[in-house]
């Protein structure tokens, strides 16, 4: 079936634009998480939801980071006024339980702040 | 809080050759622990895992032994083939079983 997409796979943005990138989960999968990878680093856990509940934000660098999932199915995480060092690839999971299942990467976000 | 450290790399490899990167981990309790691999272009793909201490996690012959004494999951293949060049992460589940987090990675690249 299916994997988890995300889209655009890739953006450009000038500092101080807003942006969205948007995460289509696996059907079903009730668990989604982003992640924030900075090349050459491992992902680092942004925020996480169960159904529509945002249940854990504390990863969020900023307040110019916003994420919701109001359907409890796709994802939005919105960058206010991007600064460059909001650069990196934005990962998002998805995993079918609530807690201790597999998460399902998607292929990722660059985003790249000129 | 929970971290990962893994071995520096970049790692470079006859192929054939016997591979090992290192993993050791700092978390409270008993977290589930994780190889995910990266292959070019790609997204993150589970490799093995290991939800308790002791237990082998195996797959593509790769294998990793979760050990508590010494907190650590190192990542080991006895014939490395040009097709095994990706970047690995290691990662922990920690017990409120949400969120993953990472080691900073290691780049494996094997020539033929």
């Amino acid at each position: 079936g299916a994997g988890v997409s995300q889209s655009p796979r890739y953006k450009v943005a000038k500092r101080g634009q807003d942006v969205a990138l948007r995460c289509d989960p696996i059907s079903g999968h009730v668990s989604l998480f982003w992640y924030q990878q900075a090349l050459g680093q491992g992902p680092e856990f942004l925020t996480y939801f169960q159904n529509e509940a945002q249940l854990d934000k504390s990863g969020l660098p900023s307040d110019r980071f916003f994420a919701e999932r109001p359907e409890g199915s796709v994802s939005t995480l919105k960058i206010q006024r991007t600064q460059q060092e909001d650069s990196a690839v934005y990962l998002c999971a998805s995993s079918l339980a609530r807690t201790g299942r597999e998460q399902y990467f998607g292929p990722g976000t660059r985003l790249t702040v000129t | 809080g929970d971290s990962v450290t893994q071995m520096e790399g970049p790692v470079t490899l006859s192929e054939e050759a016997f591979l090992t990167i290192n993993c050791t981990y700092t978390a409270t309790g008993y977290p589930s622990l994780f190889w995910y691999v990266q292959y070019p272009g790609e997204g993150l793909q589970l490799l093995l895992k290991a939800t308790k201490a002791d237990d082998k996690g195996s797959n593509k012959g790769f294998e990793a032994t979760y050990r508590k004494e010494t907190t650590s999951f190192h990542l080991e293949k006895g014939s490395v083939q040009v097709s095994d060049s990706a970047v690995y992460f290691c990662a922990l589940r920690g017990t409120s079983g949400s969120r993953l987090t990472f080691g900073e990675g290691t780049q494996l690249t094997v020539n033929p």
